[in-house]
């Protein structure tokens, strides 16, 4: 049973430039989040996807954007990259029906993006 | 907007002495839950509570949720090296799917 999976592990952009990010779900989970965890912070929430449509956003600008799949799977893109966009981009999913009460989050390995 | 504090920021301990980190939220929260994050790891989910007064204990691990479901905590019993890692509290509030994270509370055990 694989968990989440992240891709790319590394990215390098340049200011300006734009990015899309993927994360495919632990089998059985139909909610995907997307959080950005700045080094040395907790992880911050960007926003939550499901049944394809963003269920809840956090207080991200509209540069922040995402996508939600048939098969689950999530992309996320960032739009005119700032070097502040500079973080570990974490992806968790959940299913609230599967797993009865708890909305247990499982989070992929991250996508480690740089802006320079 | 709401904010979720942890103390303290970092700890470092003797191995097999105990540590606590302490989680306060500015809202009363409809549950939290506690993640642990090893050095360039993702997290990792360890707990939820939900309920208020409600505690939990994994092996040497002891969670609470406050009365007022507010503040919570994590004490571990006799760490060891594999305890080493940032333990993370993450709350939401009813009507919300957004968890907030707290701080972190940065351990470091010494053997």
């Amino acid at each position: 049973d694989a968990g989440v999976t992240q891709s790319p592990t590394h990215l390098i952009k340049t200011r300006g430039q734009q990015v899309t990010l993927r994360c495919s779900p632990k089998s059985g989970h139909d909610t995907v989040s997307w959080y950005q965890q700045a080094l040395g912070q907790g992880p911050q929430f960007i926003f939550q996807y499901y049944e394809e449509e963003e269920r809840q956003r956090g207080n991200f600008p509209d540069r922040f954007s995402g996508h939600q799949f048939p098969n689950y799977s999530s992309e996320l893109n960032v739009n005119a990259l700032l070097l502040g966009d500079s973080a570990l981009y974490l992806c968790a999913s959940s299913a609230l029906w599967w797993e009865r009460s708890t909305d247990t989050q499982y989070f992929g390995p991250g996508t480690r993006l740089t802006v320079l | 907007g709401q904010q979720v504090m942890q103390i303290p920021q970092y700890q470092h301990v003797q191995e097999g002495e105990d540590f606590t980190t302490y989680c306060n939220s500015s809202t009363t929260l409809s549950n939290i839950q506690w993640y642990k994050q090893r050095p360039g790891g993702h997290p990792v989910f360890l707990i939820q509570l939900v309920k208020s007064g409600e505690v939990k204990k994994q092996k040497r691990l002891t969670f609470q949720f406050g009365e007022a479901k507010k503040n919570s905590s994590l004490h571990i019993t006799a760490t060891q090296t594999t305890d080493v890692g940032t333990y993370f509290c993450a709350g939401t509030t009813s009507g919300t799917y957004k968890y907030i994270f707290g701080t972190g509370t940065r351990l470091k055990v010494l053997a």
